[in-house]
């Protein structure tokens, strides 16, 4: 089973500034690597696929890169709406493994 | 309108069983194949079983296999998991989840999910 390591847990930033979030997998899982958001009460909704393709209807400012073992999601200029938890997802290999997610907080 | 709706959620207690059914109207819901995800109270995201889109394929979590069954009814646009021998730490919210493809294995539709207790 591939593992995926997310940090930090949690991460606090102010609205307007650049959030950084890391995920890494134990194994190669080439660009096989989607990021979710995930707000309160509600179900996941999908942010990223192929490591960098943003999903429809996904604003510019959600950026993913990396490949491999390390991967980022870059959120560009925080807003209101964006603070949540996210979790990135292998799909390289079954079973099918999520990381343990990062929460974004407010400053 | 495209969606996922998850119904059968409720109490069981331990050992018991329990079928959960999702819903997919609005979109060609044969094409496509579809997977369940779990979330503990608390706690992350956890994948627990696909099927491909005419049922041919199946995949399950280790922590699942040979208690969970995944099968669907393309007729009735819907996808079930049937869930035996169920365990406390079981206690979570189901997710049906429907893949971009069929086989492509991330989650681009999800529904809201129903909570499942397992409780004596």
């Amino acid at each position: 089973e591939i593992v995926m390591t997310q940090s930090p847990a949690t991460l606090s930033v102010s609205p307007g500034e650049r959030a950084t979030l890391s995920c890494r997998a134990s194994q190669s899982v080439s660009s096989n690597l989607a990021w979710y958001q995930q707000k309160a009460g509600q179900a996941p909704r999908l942010l990223i696929y192929g490591a960098s393709t943003r999903a429809t209807g996904i604003p510019a400012r959600f950026s993913g890169s990396g490949s491999g073992t390390e991967f980022t999601l870059t959120i560009g200029s925080l807003q209101s709406e964006d603070f949540a938890v996210y979790y990135c997802q292998q799909y390289s290999n079954w079973p099918l493994t999520f990381g343990g997610g990062t929460k974004v907080e407010i400053k | 309108q495209v969606q996922l709706v998850e119904s059968g959620g409720g109490v069981v207690q331990p050992g018991g069983s329990l079928i959960l059914s999702c819903a997919g109207p609005g979109f060609a819901f044969s094409s496509y194949g579809m997977h369940w995800v779990r979330q503990a109270p608390g706690k992350g995201l956890e994948w627990v079983a696909f099927i491909r889109h005419d049922g041919s394929i199946k995949y399950y979590a280790d922590s699942v296999k040979g208690r969970f069954t995944i099968s669907r009814d393309n007729s009735r646009n819907t996808v079930y998991l049937q869930m035996n021998s169920l365990r406390g730490e079981e206690t979570a919210v189901y997710y049906c989840a429907k893949d971009p493809v069929d086989y492509f294995r991330y989650f681009d539709l999800w529904g809201r999910g129903t909570l499942v207790t397992v409780s004596s």
